[in-house]
């Protein structure tokens, strides 16, 4: 009941396109669902959050959909660019521990 | 800079030996984590700290310590009980107010030889 499952696990598009990853939770005490953006050898960077309150959040080229009913949330990146080829993370927790629980990842290629 | 420092980037250690990987922040953050990536399972949690002198164990905590005796630091042991210590490690802190975001640490990549 603590898993996020997440998918693909990899995805190519092309320039300009539209990258979607998915994520899918159990745990209905889950209530902050952020989406982190990996570079090889780097740490993670917070890219966007959302709270169960909303279905959707944008930020520029970036969206968080979620659907509390189904349990998922899922990540939309417009218009592709090159330098998003990285490695996006799905996670989870509830604001009272925030003991996060990530997804396993999507490694993201955007060919030129 | 106020960030998230991890020493040494890089960590070759003998089998059997005890290790310690440092993470300092300058962020007066409350909460620190500390995170094992392996390839194909995402990160997964050792141990996390809400505050100082405070620590709970994560999903994989064995053959690991903490400590949290001031707020900036929480260094974290991989001791020679952990079968599988060749690992990308992350530490992370959050800051407990506002949007409650979770900062990382440039990572340490510890080889077991």
């Amino acid at each position: 009941q603590q898993q996020v499952k997440q998918s693909p696990q990899s995805l190519i598009v092309q320039k300009g396109g539209i990258s979607i990853i998915n994520c899918a939770y159990e745990n209905t005490a889950f209530d902050y669902f952020p989406w982190y953006q990996q570079f090889p050898g780097k740490g993670p960077a917070l890219l966007i959050a959302i709270r169960p309150d909303v279905s959707e959040k944008k930020e520029g080229r970036f969206t968080i959909s979620f659907n509390k009913s189904a349990k998922q949330f899922s990540l939309h990146i417009m218009d592709s660019q090159p330098g998003d080829s990285a490695t996006y993370f799905c996670a989870a927790c509830t604001s009272g521990t925030y003991k996060y629980i990530f997804g396993t990842g999507t490694r993201l290629k955007v060919l030129a | 800079d106020g960030g998230i420092t991890q020493s040494p980037k890089y960590l070759f250690r003998k089998e059997g030996q005890n290790v310690t990987l440092s993470c300092e922040q300058n962020l007066n953050h409350d909460a620190m984590y500390w995170y094992r990536q392996d390839p194909g399972q995402g990160l997964r949690l050792i141990y996390y700290s809400q505050i100082v002198n405070d620590f709970q164990k994560g999903d994989i905590a064995e053959g690991y310590s903490v400590s949290r005796e001031k707020k900036e630091s929480f260094p974290l042991t991989v001791t020679s009980a952990q079968k599988n210590p060749t690992a990308f490690y992350l530490c992370a802190s959050r800051n407990s107010g506002g949007r409650n975001e979770q900062f990382f640490g440039p990572g340490t990549r510890l080889t077991v030889l």
